[in-house]
């Protein structure tokens, strides 16, 4: 079955350092997200991608974020200059045309410390 | 702003009985209500997606219903398993399809 893969499984970096994580999503869908949840806390959507273009952004995808298709099957998420608070679980997802079903990875649990 | 809201308390039911989650909304009139099933560590996998026009959908046991009137959604797992403790999350999703808005989700254990 096709699933959306996510590298790495958890990441630990220091503070004010940029970390990337990348996301393999399903190879015919079109729409792309990264939402992320804290410990504890609900599952926010962070950003949507649709080509080669976000389309909607939240609060708290400020100018550290950024993301990116570079090839035709990678879609990462970069984050500049991490802060403590940015610890947390971030999931891709990915969805088909004509679809209302997103598939989400098993996600990247990222530490900053 | 837009909420969505799930029963944060964990629901503790045994083996054979009918699980029922609750999800309200409000500030928002989401065109479709999905639920998700979230286990520890892991992201989220898609149940079942209701429409505004529908008042209800069933998939072999999980039935949901959507009432536009009471700006709610409700989740029923029946003769529930072990294997179905987990924690079930509720998701608003507009026309546009750019988002899912989150509950905090409901951890539902199920006794033997």
């Amino acid at each position: 079955e096709p699933e959306v893969t996510q590298t790495p499984s958890h990441q630990v970096t220091q503070m004010g350092q940029e970390v990337i994580l990348r996301c393999v999503p399903i190879s015919n869908h079109l729409y792309f997200y990264w939402y992320r949840q804290i410990l504890g806390q609900k599952v926010e959507f962070l950003v949507s991608f649709y080509n080669n273009e976000i389309s909607e952004k939240s609060e708290i995808f400020d100018d550290q974020f950024s993301v990116e298709r570079p090839d035709g099957s990678n879609f990462t998420l970069k984050i500049r200059s991490t802060k403590l608070e940015d610890s947390a679980m971030y999931f891709c997802a990915s969805r088909g045309v004509g679809a209302t079903e997103a598939f989400f990875g098993q996600g990247t649990r990222l530490t900053v410390v | 702003s837009q909420k969505i809201e799930q029963n944060s308390e964990a629901l503790n039911i045994q083996e054979g009985k009918t699980a029922t989650l609750t999800c309200n909304y409000t500030n928002y009139s989401p065109a479709y209500l999905q639920w998700y099933r979230q286990d520890p560590g892991r992201g989220p996998v898609f149940l079942l997606l209701i429409r505004e026009n529908e008042k209800e959908k069933r998939k072999e046991r999980l039935k949901v219903t959507f009432d536009t009137t009471l700006k709610q959604s409700l989740f029923h797992i029946t003769a529930s398993q072990p294997a179905d403790s987990a924690t079930y999350l509720c998701a608003a999703l507009d026309t546009g399809f750019q988002k899912l808005v989150f509950g905090t989700g409901t951890r539902l254990l199920v006794s033997p």
